[in-house]
């Protein structure tokens, strides 16, 4: 079974300060997939940054990078110079290869609220 | 601009009704998905279609049902079935249905029981 744990239900950062928000997965498969979504209060869910299992580096997109530790199983967002736009849900997710009815389908974790302040 | 819109932003259905929730595409995309999200919880896969007039149950589809009649459009049926329908509810879309094939998500619908 596919399971993606967050295990920080909040996280508050200052302004102008870099913030890590965690994610550990667990599965068999040996090739997967890792999302990072944000959603605001909006509802909607926003794509951040993706990272492949068998990517050598860890994944950058402008101020979001993804901290991949492949024998930990950890997927950890780090957002540098945090923004108060950037105070949303974040969820982690995992697309396993799978097999048949399970390829490419996301699996989310529960989500970590974060709040940046002034 | 391409993307996914979803109708309406917000539905309330009565006891014993159906109501359909409308999602459509205008990126090209082969597979499109369902999925429902509770208070404190992350997204739950409802259903899935990799192709027109061709989808799959996913993890919790009792009580829902859907169509693939054309490329853009996956609506959903949330069918008296469904006990407890309060949720909001996200249409999401890929190019693909692959691993490292990243889903582009509409703005949702919440779902509410009168």
């Amino acid at each position: 079974a596919q399971k993606i744990t967050q295990t920080q239900p909040g996280m508050f950062v200052q302004e102008k300060e870099a913030v890590t928000l965690d994610c550990t997965y667990d599965t068999s498969d040996p090739s997967y997939g890792l999302f990072w979504y944000k959603q605001p209060s909006s509802g909607e869910m926003i794509f951040l940054i993706y990272q492949g299992s068998y990517d050598q580096q860890n994944a950058t997109e402008g101020r979001y990078s993804l901290n991949f530790q492949k024998a930990r199983k950890s997927a950890n967002l780090v957002i540098s110079a945090s923004q108060l736009g950037d105070s949303a849900m974040y969820f982690c997710a995992m697309s396993p290869v799978g097999r048949g009815s399970t390829l490419g389908r996301l699996y989310f974790g529960r989500g970590t609220q974060l709040t940046v302040w002034p | 601009d391409g993307g996914i819109t979803q109708s309406p932003k917000y539905l309330f259905r009565k006891e014993g009704q159906n109501v359909t929730l409308s999602c459509e595409q205008n990126l090209n995309h082969d597979a499109m998905y369902w999925y429902r999200q509770d208070p404190g919880q992350g997204l739950r896969l409802i259903y899935y279609s990799q192709i027109v007039n061709d989808f799959q149950k996913g993890d919790i589809a009792e009580g829902y049902s859907v169509s693939r009649e054309k490329k853009e459009s996956f609506p959903l049926t949330v069918t008296s079935a469904q006990k407890n329908p309060t949720a909001f509810y996200l249409c999401a879309s890929s190019i693909r249905r692959e691993v490292g094939e990243t889903q582009y998500f509409g703005p949702g619908t919440r779902l509410l029981v009168l």
